[in-house]
Parts: structure tokens; C-alpha cells; sequence
């Protein structure tokens, strides 16, 4: 069974600054993939970064990279250059290689960006 | 790509009523959506997977009589709260997989307020 641990219930940051999420899991698959989600006050869920496993190379998406250490089962998220529209609950998650099993989900991180 | 609806956004019932919530892949099809529930400041929970065409598979705890899934279609699936009670008022999610890369897409969400 795979679980995900997001220490941190809440972060803020200033206005441009840069923020790490902390993220761990636990698998026993090969081969999977890890997500980091936004939630925002209108509660849809956004795709902000996506990681595959067997991928060395981090993923980034313009202010967002992760920070994925594979053996020591992390996968922490950078934002940079934060802004106000950045403030809501990220969610960092897992899943198996198939599109068709369900995500596994942290407890979240409620993330504060101070004007 | 890869939007997914859900409707109704918001419905309010009268206890002991029935309520369907309908999720649809818009533009690629799903073989498979999961559907999840969100209590205030929490992560998701997953009820149940839904499966096109067969039965769909319960998580441990989730009534399957009251929370009745139907997967008609590969771009819809059925959520209905039978013989709903003020406990189950909460916040609906469903997610569909395009089968790219574990990726999953969400719906808008469904909040539902049993009086």
C-alpha cells in the first residue's frame, strides 16, 4: 500500500519570495508516479507538477519544481517568485503507473502568501 | 484537454431524499473515474472506483447501498446519495484518468447540504 506524509499543516510566505513543501511517501511498486495538487477557496483541484518515477531529472513548470530524492522517498515542492494567487491548499500525492487506480493523498499543506 | 464536469455544483435536500451527481470526462474517455468526499480542512477520501460497464468497487467503510455508483458510459459516471441524512452533507469530488501517466482530472466538486 502506498502512503503520503505532508509534514507541514500550514506555510505562509512574502510576496516574491520562495517557498518549500515538504512531502514523503512510501512504496512498495518499481515503478509509480507522484503529483503535487493546488486547491484553491473555489476547492477545484489543479495538476500543478508531475513526477515520474523512474525520471532522475526533477520536473519543473515555469515558478514550480519539486525536489525528488528517490531513495530517500521525498518529493518536496519549490515555488518561486510566490504570489498571491499561489495562497491555498497544496495536496501531494502518488499513484501507480496506470491511469486507472486512485490517487493517494497527503493531509495537505495550507500555504499563506503575505502581501 | 482533459476537463472534467460534475454537476450539480450545489444542491440543498430535505432529509431522506435522493440526490444524483453526475461526472463527465469532456474529452477523452474513461474507463475508469474515482469518486471522493472532502470533509472542511481535509484531504480527499476515496469512496469508491467506478468501473465502465461493471460493478463498482467500494473502499472499506462506504455504504454501497446508500452511495450508488453507475458507470453507464466511458464519459460518465453516477453518483447517487440514497435516503440522504445531514451527515452526509459534504463536499463531492469525482476524478477521471485520461490513462496518460497516472494523471487523474477532477471535476469541479459537489456541495451538498442535507437539511
Amino acid at each position: 500500500a502506498q502512503t503520503v506524509t505532508q509534514s507541514q499543516p500550514e506555510m505562509s510566505v512574502q510576496e516574491a519570495e520562495t517557498v518549500t513543501l515538504s512531502c514523503t511517501y512510501d512504496t512498495s511498486e518499481s515503478d509509480y508516479y507522484l503529483f503535487w495538487y493546488k486547491q484553491p477557496p473555489s476547492r477545484q483541484m489543479i495538476l500543478v507538477i508531475r513526477q515520474e518515477a523512474y525520471k532522475q531529472q526533477n520536473a519543473t513548470e515555469n515558478r514550480f519544481s519539486v525536489n525528488f530524492q528517490k531513495a530517500a522517498k521525498s518529493f518536496s515542492l519549490k515555488i518561486s517568485d510566490s504570489q498571491l494567487g499561489d495562497a491555498a491548499m497544496y495536496f501531494c500525492a502518488s499513484a501507480q503507473t496506470s491511469g486507472n487506480t486512485p490517487l493517494v493523498f497527503g493531509k495537505g499543506t495550507r500555504l499563506s502568501v503575505i502581501a | 484537454g482533459a476537463v472534467v464536469s460534475q454537476h450539480p455544483s450545489r444542491v440543498i435536500c430535505k432529509s431522506g431524499t435522493s440526490v444524483k451527481i453526475e461526472c463527465r470526462s469532456l474529452d477523452f474517455q474513461a474507463t475508469t473515474m474515482f469518486w471522493y468526499r472532502q470533509f472542511p480542512k481535509q484531504s480527499l477520501m476515496l469512496m469508491a472506483t467506478s468501473n465502465e460497464g461493471s460493478k463498482a468497487t467500494y473502499e472499506q467503510g462506504v455504504e454501497k447501498d446508500k452511495f450508488l455508483i453507475n458507470h453507464a458510459s466511458l464519459t460518465l459516471s453516477t453518483l447517487t446519495v440514497t435516503s440522504a441524512h445531514p451527515e452526509d452533507s459534504s463536499f463531492y469530488i469525482c476524478s477521471a484518468g485520461s490513462g496518460r501517466g497516472g494523471t487523474q482530472y477532477f471535476g469541479p466538486g459537489t456541495r451538498l447540504l442535507v437539511l
